[in-house]
């Protein structure tokens, strides 16, 4: 049984660049969180996606969306990059938005340059 | 709006040692309750999740208790090892599934 996957493991962009990150959910879950996680920092939360729409959101700017598709698995797009969007990514599934376990995945490495 | 707070953040033991973790959160209407431990670079591992009824969770040399009332929970980590040496996360499940997580505690075991 596969777990939560995520791609690419790594990523370079340059300012003002868009970048999509892409997000598999462990099998049987139908929900998908996503994280961003700065260097020396906690992990905070961008936004939460179930029966493919938004959720609910955390505190970041418009910059960031997202889509679930039909098999659950997600996409977050960051628009017009800024240094300080370099971080690791970090996404989890879980089941029914609630507050189930949510399983992560190994995460997308981000440098903005 | 809740907050979670790790203490110490950061901690250097000799191997052997027995340690805690400390977790603290402002507002005590948590659903679940979990920790994860993180290598440098590397994803989240989920070590134990405490459920909202639960006082308390084991899993091998690792101990994790949570207190609602007082708004704290710890990691007990028995005889420690090197091998033990990474960042520890706490996070609380809001009732929504927002996971909100503390600063982390970097844990360095010496041989």
């Amino acid at each position: 049984d596969a777990g939560v996957t995520q791609s690419p493991t790594h990523l370079i962009k340059t300012r003002g660049q868009q970048v999509t990150l892409r997000c598999s959910p462990k099998s049987g879950h139908d929900t998908v969180s996503w994280y961003q996680q700065a260097l020396g920092q906690g992990p905070q939360f961008i936004f939460q996606y179930y029966e493919e729409e938004e959720r609910q959101r955390g505190n970041f700017p418009d910059r960031f969306s997202g889509h679930q598709f039909p098999n659950y698995s997600s996409e977050l797009n960051v628009n017009a990059l800024l240094l300080g969007d370099s971080a690791l990514y970090l996404c989890a599934s879980s089941l029914e938005w609630s507050y189930n376990e949510q399983f992560f995945g190994p995460g997308t490495r981000l440098t903005v340059l | 709006k809740q907050e979670v707070t790790q203490i110490p953040a950061a901690l250097s033991v000799p191997e052997g040692e027995n340690l805690v973790l400390n977790c603290s959160f402002t507002d005590s209407a948590i659903y679940n309750l979990q920790w994860f431990r993180q290598d440098p670079g590397k994803g989240l591992t989920s070590l134990l999740l405490i459920q909202s009824s639960q006082r308390e969770q084991t899993s091998g040399r690792l101990n994790a208790s949570l207190d609602k009332s007082s708004g704290r929970s710890t990691l007990y980590i028995a005889a420690s090892q090197p091998g033990d040496s990474a960042t520890y996360l706490c996070a609380v499940y809001s009732n929504t599934g927002k996971l909100i997580f503390g600063q982390g505690t970097t844990l360095q075991v010496k041989p």
